[in-house]
């Protein structure tokens, strides 16, 4: 089954703006990781925040993390056209697999 | 290797006919594991090798679907009589103790025709 379900399913924007995607799981978790995946190919890892943290950044990238609501958001500030993508958060409950989402489909106009 | 190799990258094969997958892990990775993705859908869990524990089977979608890997290092999803909705992209992925972010691979992409 899946935990992490992502909002949008798509998303389009402008280059120079932010993107904002957001996730939402279901049980308790070690940490939450966010992925990115080109060409329906490999996936990349982004940032992984801990279930301890609140807000991580990476670059460009800024994670926050709200285990009380079981939620966490990924946005991608002054996006670029190279930023068009699926993204993916997956959850880590433990000694067990990453649980993925089905990804936000992120297009960014240039 | 630098990364996680997987060959082949795609594989066109006949309904009924049996196909094998392979995977190369980052070197030191403990943890690996094989997922698969449908189109435009997300991932799939199938298995999970931790070091010399037993693997982790649960997500296999049936009894035609097996894996193993070889000293810790190397390995092989089989799919025996394949169907046609076996067509997906076999993902796997290898991770350090499997408590940290995962590399995958570039994928196999399997056609069942």
């Amino acid at each position: 089954s899946q935990q992490g379900e992502e909002d949008p399913q798509a998303l389009s924007i402008q280059e120079g703006e932010n993107a904002t995607m957001n996730c939402s799981y279901k049980t308790s978790i070690n940490n939450l990781q966010w992925y990115r995946q080109n060409s329906g190919r490999g996936l990349v890892h982004l940032i992984l925040i801990r279930s301890n943290e609140r807000e991580k950044h990476s670059g460009r990238l800024r994670v926050t993390l709200d285990t009380s609501k079981k939620s966490s958001s990924l946005l991608i500030t002054a996006s670029r056209a190279a930023d068009t993508a699926s993204y993916f958060c997956a959850t880590d409950g433990g000694n067990t697999p990453l649980v993925f989402g089905k990804g936000t489909r992120l297009s960014v106009i240039a | 290797g630098a990364g996680v190799s997987q060959s082949p990258s795609n594989k066109v094969t006949e309904k009924g006919k049996d196909v094998e997958l392979r995977c190369d892990p980052i070197s030191g990775h403990t943890a690996l594991y094989w997922y698969r993705q449908s189109l435009g859908q997300g991932l799939e869990f199938l298995i999970y090798f931790q070091g010399n524990s037993a693997p982790d089977k649960s997500g296999l979608p049936s009894d035609r679907f097996s894996a193993e890997r070889t000293g810790g290092s190397v390995s092989t999803l089989t799919i025996q009589r394949t169907q046609q909705e076996d067509s997906a992209v076999y993902l796997c992925a290898s991770s350090l103790a499997g408590r940290y972010g995962y590399t995958f691979g570039s994928g196999t992409r399997l056609t069942v025709v």
